[in-house]
């Protein structure tokens, strides 16, 4: 069964570091998002890419988040400089379409001390 | 701003009985509607979609949907331990461009 990857699992960085995030969709997919989920909350859409280009950074903290997709295929989430409130799920998902739901990589715990 | 709303529970139920999950969602142009499950630690695992009003039957779930009222529910017949996790419901928006999630409703079913 196809999987979106993500790396790494789990990370633990120190309050003002930079850390990044990867997230590599199933194949064909063009629709890319990436959402935080904090512990006991629901997942929160951070940005959504449509191949290469962003459709929806709304929700995007841009003074210390970026994200990129180049060549519309993998993706990294990075932020600099994590804060002690960045502390939670990271997921990356992938869809073909919206309307039959996406698929959820396995996430990144991030852990900022 | 466009809502998903879940009792965040725990709704505890004994084994084998039915587990009733309930959402509401604010946005009336909202088309597709999804079910995910979530086990502490991991991501989200998609478990049912509804596009129509009524009910949809997949095995011991049963998603049902009513778009005047704006209310999705999942029922789970014959519960089971292994389904204790958190449910999150999922609301298209904007033109079924992206997903909005509920906060979850946590599952106990006792042995």
């Amino acid at each position: 069964e196809a999987e979106v990857a993500q790396s790494p699992r789990y990370k633990i960085t120190e309050k003002s570091q930079a850390v990044a995030f990867w997230c590599d969709p199933i194949s064909g997919h063009a629709t890319l998002y990436w959402y935080r989920q904090i512990l006991g909350q629901g997942p929160e859409l951070l940005v959504q890419f449509q191949d290469e280009s962003v459709v929806d950074d709304s929700q995007l903290p841009k003074d210390r988040f970026s994200a990129e997709r180049l060549k519309g295929v993998d993706s990294t989430l990075k932020i600099q400089p994590a804060e002690l409130g960045d502390s939670a799920m990271y997921l990356c998902a992938s869809s073909g379409t919206v309307t039959y739901g996406y698929t959820f990589g396995s996430g990144t715990r991030l852990t900022v001390v | 701003q466009k809502e998903v709303e879940q009792n965040s529970g725990p709704l505890s139920v004994p084994e084998g009985a039915i587990a009733s999950l309930n959402c509401t969602y604010s946005d009336r142009g909202s088309q597709s509607f999804f079910w995910y499950r979530q086990y502490s630690g991991k991501s989200p695992e998609l478990i049912m979609s509804i596009y129509s009003n009524g009910d949809k039957e997949d095995g011991r779930f049963t998603a049902q949907l009513n778009k005047a009222s704006q209310y999705v529910s999942l029922l789970i017949r014959d519960s089971q331990p292994s389904d204790s996790a958190t449910y999150l419901c999922a609301v298209n928006v904007d033109s079924g461009y992206k997903l909005i999630f509920g906060s979850g409703t946590r599952l106990l079913v006792r042995p």
